[in-house]
């Protein structure tokens, strides 16, 4: 079944850096989201890019989109401690019926 | 209201027990997802409904596992007979289309079989 799948990844990365994350799939999609879950809560909405655009921003996040290739990636810049959480993307591949995401990035931000 | 509210938030139950969670979502929000997320990893679709109907069901174990979402009260997740594996938190999320706009997500129930 198709699911948004992030190349695993647990990311250290110091307070300032940039941090990376990659996301690729399988089938075709009209969106990609991707989510933020610190520990112990749910997952916050960060961003939704729609198949028929390539990059998009919001605030410190930058999400690419390559359908070609079927992946995604995000970037934060200036990372914060804050930022220490969990990353997933999802995408609405399964017929349409509902988001499936993939296993998380972990993203470590030292202050 | 504008987040969605899970309860209880820890739940401990012995095996063979029922588990019964709760979730209401954002006013005007249509749909409703239940999503279980065992040890951190990633997020399995149970259900969804649109409105008081199931709309897609084809991550229920056929066994044990029900849910409801009545008007004018809280969603519910229930499991019969719960078994060790069932250990996990249950997330709940609304949303107002079924993938075009971003989810809402509870806090989550952690449910504990010992």
């Amino acid at each position: 079944s198709q699911q948004g799948e992030e190349d695993p990844q647990a990311l250290s990365i110091q307070e300032g850096e940039n941090a990376t994350m990659n996301c690729s799939y399988k089938t075709s999609i009209n969106n990609l989201q991707w989510y933020r879950q610190n520990s112990g809560r749910g997952l916050v909405h960060l961003i939704l890019i729609r198949s028929n655009e390539r990059e998009k921003h919001s605030g410190r996040l930058r999400v690419t989109l390559d359908t070609s290739k079927k992946s995604s990636s995000l970037l934060i810049t200036a990372s914060r401690a804050a930022d220490t959480a969990s990353y997933f993307c999802a995408t609405d591949g399964e017929g349409n019926n509902r988001l499936a995401f993939g296993k998380g990035n972990q993203v470590v931000v030292i202050p | 209201g504008e987040e969605v509210a899970q309860t209880p938030k820890h739940l401990v139950r012995g095996e063979g027990q029922k588990a019964k969670l709760y979730c209401a979502p954002i006013k005007g929000h249509s749909y409703v997802f239940w999503y279980q997320q065992v040890l951190k990893n990633e997020f399995k679709f149970l259900i969804s409904f649109q409105n008081e109907n199931v709309f897609d069901e084809t991550g229920m174990p056929k066994e044990r596992f029900s849910a409801k979402c009545l008007p004018n009260s809280p969603c519910s997740l229930e499991i019969q007979a719960t078994k060790l594996e069932d250990s996990a938190v249950y997330f709940c999320a609304s949303s107002q289309s079924v993938t075009g706009l971003g989810y809402t997500f509870g806090s989550g129930t952690r449910l504990t079989v010992v």
